[in-house]
């Protein structure tokens, strides 16, 4: 079975500071990765995706992911964040042979100016 | 283009009536997915239509959940006699779905249903 571990419920940060939001993984074979964030009332959007390749993952809003094979880790970064940037965010996993994506229970990013 | 749509966006009802959400994916994406999303709980899976197989209903949590697809667009999910617990925001999702699950999935804005 494949599972996603968002050990934090919320993660805070101030403005203009890089951000983190970690994701651990497990999954039989390669995996393929996936971050979506969403908006108060919104769809959830996607925001990257890791199926091989380069293990840094640039995506939209200035967002990046790196895979960490070893570690079983896709977390999420931002070099500054932005007040604009809270938001839910999930983290995905699926894989060879699954047909579903599973999903993380999600982290809240919380930025004050 | 146009995005995943859903409908509607708001519903309540009470408790042991019938509903139905539809979901309208986006054009040409053949695989179309829905979730359940409660508080806390994250995303979880119901139900997966591709193309003209048959549909994954691994998800569905009980048999009062069904859902259809037809022509290979429009679906619509049908929880009968509604309690409670079914109270969550249902998204749905389309993709490509080139084998592999690499094609990313596509949401809708979601239908938010209330049993009273």
């Amino acid at each position: 079975a494949q599972s996603v571990a968002q050990p934090e419920d919320q993660v805070n940060v101030a403005e203009g500071n890089p951000l983190t939001v970690k994701c651990t993984y497990s999954v039989s074979g390669n995996p393929y990765l996936f971050w979506y964030v969403q908006y108060p009332n919104r769809g959830l959007q996607f925001l990257l995706k890791y199926i091989t390749g380069d293990n840094l993952v640039k995506g939209s809003y200035g967002f990046e992911a790196e895979f960490n094979k070893s570690q079983t880790s896709f977390h999420l970064k931002k070099p500054s964040a932005l007040v604009s940037d809270s938001a839910l965010y999930f983290c995905a996993v699926s894989g060879p042979g699954y047909s579903t994506l599973t999903f993380g229970k999600g982290t809240m990013l919380l930025v004050s100016p | 283009g146009a995005g995943v749509s859903q409908s509607p966006s708001n519903k309540v009802t009470e408790k042991g009536k019938d509903v139905e959400l539809r979901c309208d994916p986006i054009s040409g994406h053949t695989a179309l997915y829905w979730y359940r999303q409660s508080l806390g709980q994250g995303l979880e899976f119901l139900i997966y239509f591709q193309g003209n197989s048959a549909p994954d209903k691994s998800g569905l949590p009980s048999d009062r959940f069904s859902a259809e697809r037809t022509g290979g667009s429009v679906s619509t999910l049908t929880i009968q006699r509604t309690q409670q617990e079914d109270s969550a925001v249902y998204l749905c999702a389309s993709s490509l779905a080139r084998r592999g699950l690499t094609d990313t999935q596509y949401f809708g804005p979601g239908t938010r249903l209330t049993v009273l």
